[in-house]
């Protein structure tokens, strides 16, 4: 495995639901990102994880719960969400936070559809 | 804070013909730019970046882009697109990893 990996690539649920989302990067990098794309607007930058640690929350409902046990795996917890939730989560890594090569490396995306 | 202007949200072009897609970002200080492209059912891959000096970048697949601090512009261009340029394509402004700002999008499609 190489890159960024992304699982479930697609998920169905209903709004009452629990479910994970899964990243995992094989880059060794120490810093992991949850962005959400919907249709026609910009991504939306949920969560930042640096070293292990959150270093961003981007006003992101509490229903989304972020977890980052190692420096090479990102989750997403989702718990009773909403239809406007639907869209594409994806999730990229770096080496380091500032300044330095500027690349963003990204999954291929999970793509959720909240019923 | 910085933001992010696509100044297209759709582009048809025919193949082989050249190309370009406007950005304009604003902000009150030196930022980095970065040009990032989304084929259909994948993530974003960095084309090209700018970080400093010469204000001609030149990325993969044969993309450049200009910087141009005057008119806050960093349009990409292509001189003759292949079908395979069809895709997504975000212009992006950062001034560090945590703040990393993404246009709506552009568009190519690329008709025979």
């Amino acid at each position: 495995e190489t890159g960024v990996t992304q699982t479930p690539r697609h998920l169905v649920m209903g709004m009452t639901n629990k479910k994970s989302l899964k990243c995992e990067q094989h880059l060794g990098h120490n810093a992991m990102y949850w962005y959400k794309q919907s249709a026609k607007k910009p991504l939306e930058l949920m969560f930042v994880y640096s070293l292990e640690e959150r270093v961003e929350n981007n006003s992101v409902p509490s229903r989304f719960s972020p977890e980052c046990p190692n420096s090479s795996h990102l989750f997403l917890h989702l718990h009773t969400l909403q239809p406007e939730d639907s869209a594409l989560y994806l999730c990229a890594s770096s080496q380091g936070l500032a300044g330095g090569t500027g690349e963003l490396f990204f999954g291929e995306g999970s793509r959720l559809t909240v019923l | 804070a910085q933001s992010v202007t696509q100044l297209d949200s759709q582009v048809p072009v025919f193949e082989e013909a050249p190309v370009e897609l406007r950005c304009n970002y604003s902000s009150s200080v030196s930022v980095y730019l970065f040009w990032y492209v989304q084929y259909p059912n994948q993530g974003l891959q960095l084309l090209l970046k700018y970080l400093s000096g010469s204000t001609l970048v030149k990325g993969i697949n044969g993309f450049e882009a200009e910087f141009n601090k005057s008119q806050t512009s960093f349009h990409l261009r292509k001189p003759s697109v292949h079908i395979s340029d069809t895709a997504e394509y975000f212009c992006a402004v950062s001034r560090a990893f945590n703040d990393m700002r993404f246009g709506a999008g552009t568009r190519l499609t690329v008709k025979p």
